[in-house]
């Protein structure tokens, strides 16, 4: 089945530990995109990727960084210096339809 | 920032009625989409509608947009406990297909 693969789904992370979330996409799409959401909040937009070995950042990219070096993953890395980073990840891709969404990363602090 | 805000934050109603949840924004768009999130899960795209349609329809769902008023409507008829879930209306913004969400509605349906 064609979709999008989030891992692990359950992360924590230590205090000044850089930790990576994967997002892999077997639907041949293009664009990529990472979300962040908080309890009982819509989504907010981290990182995109347009093609690959391209990205921009979104609305709110300090303390993350992505990279884009085959189309079928779009990994998220959020470093130490990110102070808050307890929150579901959402990763998302999209072709000439509308966005399809991975299951998500629940990150914890521990 | 949050271009969309909905209203109402949670709902909750009897399996059979229908429910009703209201989205606002701020800047003009190309279209208005929603979305549905179970629990614990990622978002499941429901609908699109673009800036020089009014109304469109999917199943049960109906989908109304005033781009005068920069509003939407999605009305869930005859609802179901399995229609419980949060719902997100996203705007597109002109560049990069990047979407902006509301808050979401919290829908819960009792048998």
């Amino acid at each position: 089945d064609g979709g999008i693969t989030q891992s692990p789904k359950y992360l924590f992370r230590k205090e000044g530990q850089n930790v990576t979330l994967s997002c892999e996409q077997n639907l041949n799409h293009d664009a990529m995109y990472w979300y962040r959401q908080d309890p009982g909040q819509g989504l907010r937009l981290i990182y995109y990727s347009q093609i690959v070995n391209d990205f921009q950042k979104g609305d709110i990219a300090e303390g993350y960084s992505v990279s884009r070096e085959k189309k079928e993953s779009f990994p998220l890395t959020v470093t130490s210096a990110q102070k808050n980073p307890t929150a579901f990840y959402l990763c998302a891709s999209q072709g000439a339809g509308p966005q399809h969404f991975g299951d998500g990363t629940r990150l914890s602090i521990l | 920032s949050q271009q969309g805000e909905e209203d109402p934050q949670a709902l909750s109603i009897q399996e059979g009625e229908n429910a009703t949840m209201n989205c606002s924004y701020k800047t003009s768009i190309n279209n208005l989409q929603w979305y549905r999130q179970n629990s614990g899960r990622g978002l499941v795209h429901l609908i699109l509608i673009r800036s020089n349609e009014r109304e469109k329809h999917s199943g049960r769902l109906r989908v109304t947009l005033d781009t005068s008023k920069k509003s939407s409507s999605l009305l869930i008829t005859a609802s179901r406990a399995a229609d419980t879930a949060s719902y997100f209306c996203a705007t597109d913004r002109a560049a990069g297909n990047k979407l902006t969400f509301g808050g979401g509605t919290r829908v819960l349906v009792k048998p």
